[in-house]
């Protein structure tokens, strides 16, 4: 069964660094998404992505985050200056389009981000 | 706006009980999908359900269903005769068809005693 993936599984990085965090979504899907859960709490929408631009962004998606797909296969979050509350795990998303009919989100196993 | 309650932080019940998660939305859509997910300790995301808003037929899978009424925009899970392996987070989740956005309540922490 097609999945999505995320690479890599744990990041370790110091406060202020930079970081990119990489997806392979499902290779027919259309729609790509990131999500954050810090330790502990809710599932929170990052941003949504189609047609190589963002579709939709959350009060969190501030001037820090972006995304990109670099290629045809790779969808990328990237932190720019990361501060301790960016800690949390990441999930990537994809969806297949019927129309303008969305279908169900599915989610890569998630990079756990550990920011110090 | 829209907002998902999950109203039991934790539930605990021991291995055959049956047992209901609840979720209650909000939304002023009038086409709009619901998920329920499970995330094991292990954390990952793992899809049970899609439900929209136009089937309100209620679902079964094995030992897991699910009661989908409109008229108290609820949409509960069931786990009957409940497994060690059943304990995790588990997430209720509401999209607009057009946004893809998905809105998650804040889980229910299901312990599944032997």
């Amino acid at each position: 069964e097609p999945e999505v993936t995320q690479t890599p599984s744990h990041q370790v990085t110091q406060m202020g660094q930079e970081v990119i965090l990489h997806c392979v979504p499902i290779s027919n899907h259309l729609y790509f998404y990131w999500y954050r859960q810090i330790l502990g709490q809710k599932v929170e929408f990052l941003v949504s992505f189609y047609n190589n631009e963002i579709s939709e962004k959350s009060e969190i998606f501030d001037d820090q985050f972006s995304v990109e797909r670099p290629d045809g296969s790779n969808f990328t979050l990237k932190i720019r200056s990361t501060k301790l509350e960016d800690s949390a795990m990441y999930f990537c998303a994809s969806s297949a389009t019927s129309g303008r009919i969305r279908e169900t989100q599915y989610f890569g196993p998630g990079t756990r981000l550990l920011v110090l | 706006a829209q907002k998902v309650t999950q109203a039991q932080t934790e539930i605990s019940v021991v291995e055959k009980e049956d047992v209901t998660l609840d979720c209650v939305y909000e939304t002023r859509d009038t086409t709009y999908y619901l998920f329920w997910y499970k995330q094991p300790p292990s954390g990952e995301l793992v899809f049970l359900i899609r439900r929209n808003s136009f089937d309100e037929q209620n679902e079964i899978s094995g030992r897991y269903s699910w009661n989908f009424q409109k008229s108290t925009s609820s949409f509960n899970f069931t786990i009957t005769a409940s497994q060690v392996v059943d304990s995790a987070v588990y997430f209720c989740a509401l999209s607009r068809t057009n946004a893809g956005k998905s809105t998650f309540g804040d889980g229910t922490t299901l312990t599944v005693k032997p």
